[in-house]
């Protein structure tokens, strides 16, 4: 298996635009996690998903965050309208039951 | 409310043994300690997890104190590509339940430096 394939690497935008950051979960792996990483915050969680179910988007910052698992094998975490602030390097990750987790690259997002 | 505590950063010789140390004093009984690494612009890496015996795997071994509130991360013949910041985690393993408790918390770490 390639592993979590993120998509894309990297992403410059403007400020107001849509982003949409895109992750292809290992096969068989029954949960995914989307973590948000800057330099003041560390790696937070911003939502996670069971059997493409979203189960906790407690981390997820404001409404302009959204995230979905249409099936197992893709899920998407859009930013609209992107700002700033949102520049961050974002990671999916997915395990199989809540042993060990397996990262993407993640994406490194930038917003001017 | 952070569950560990990691020395901020930490300097070691290359081909010397690693040691680095978690406290996590009010580490429930169902609760297990998990060791991650990220390097440098990459994704988080699993390292090993353990409850209360020491564990070893071909990355590192696990020593957990009697009373597990401590532990120690041991690599035992650090390489540069060693260098990477070290997360201690605790957390429920394997549970059905979707609760806050399974869920990987990333505190600050321990910038671990592999020097020549």
């Amino acid at each position: 298996d390639a592993g979590v394939i993120q998509s894309p690497r990297h992403e410059v935008t403007e400020m107001g635009q849509e982003v949409t950051l895109r992750c292809k979960p290992i096969s068989g792996h029954d949960y995914l996690f989307w973590y948000r990483q800057t330099m003041m915050r560390g790696l937070e969680l911003l939502i996670y998903f069971n059997n493409n179910v979203p189960i906790d988007d407690s981390g997820m910052p404001e409404d302009r965050f959204s995230a979905k698992m249409p099936n197992a094998s893709f899920s998407t975490l859009k930013i609209q309208p992107s700002e700033p602030r949102d520049s961050a390097v974002y990671f999916c990750a997915s395990s199989f039951g809540l042993i060990q987790a397996f990262f993407g690259q993640g994406t490194r997002l930038t917003v001017v | 409310d952070a569950k560990t505590t990691q020395p901020p950063s930490m300097d070691c010789a290359e081909g010397r043994a690693a040691n680095l140390p978690c406290n996590h004093s009010t580490i429930s009984g169902n609760e297990y300690v998990y060791w991650y690494r990220q390097i440098h612009s990459q994704g988080p890496q699993y390292i090993i997890h353990g409850l209360k015996n020491n564990e070893t795997n071909e990355m590192a071994s696990l020593i957990i104190t009697e009373d597990r509130k401590s532990s120690t991360l041991i690599l035992p013949h650090a390489t540069l590509r060693d260098t990477a910041v070290y997360y201690c985690i605790v957390r429920v393993a394997g549970g059905l339940n979707n609760n806050a408790g399974n869920m990987l918390t990333f505190g600050g770490g321990t910038r671990l430096m592999v020097k020549p």
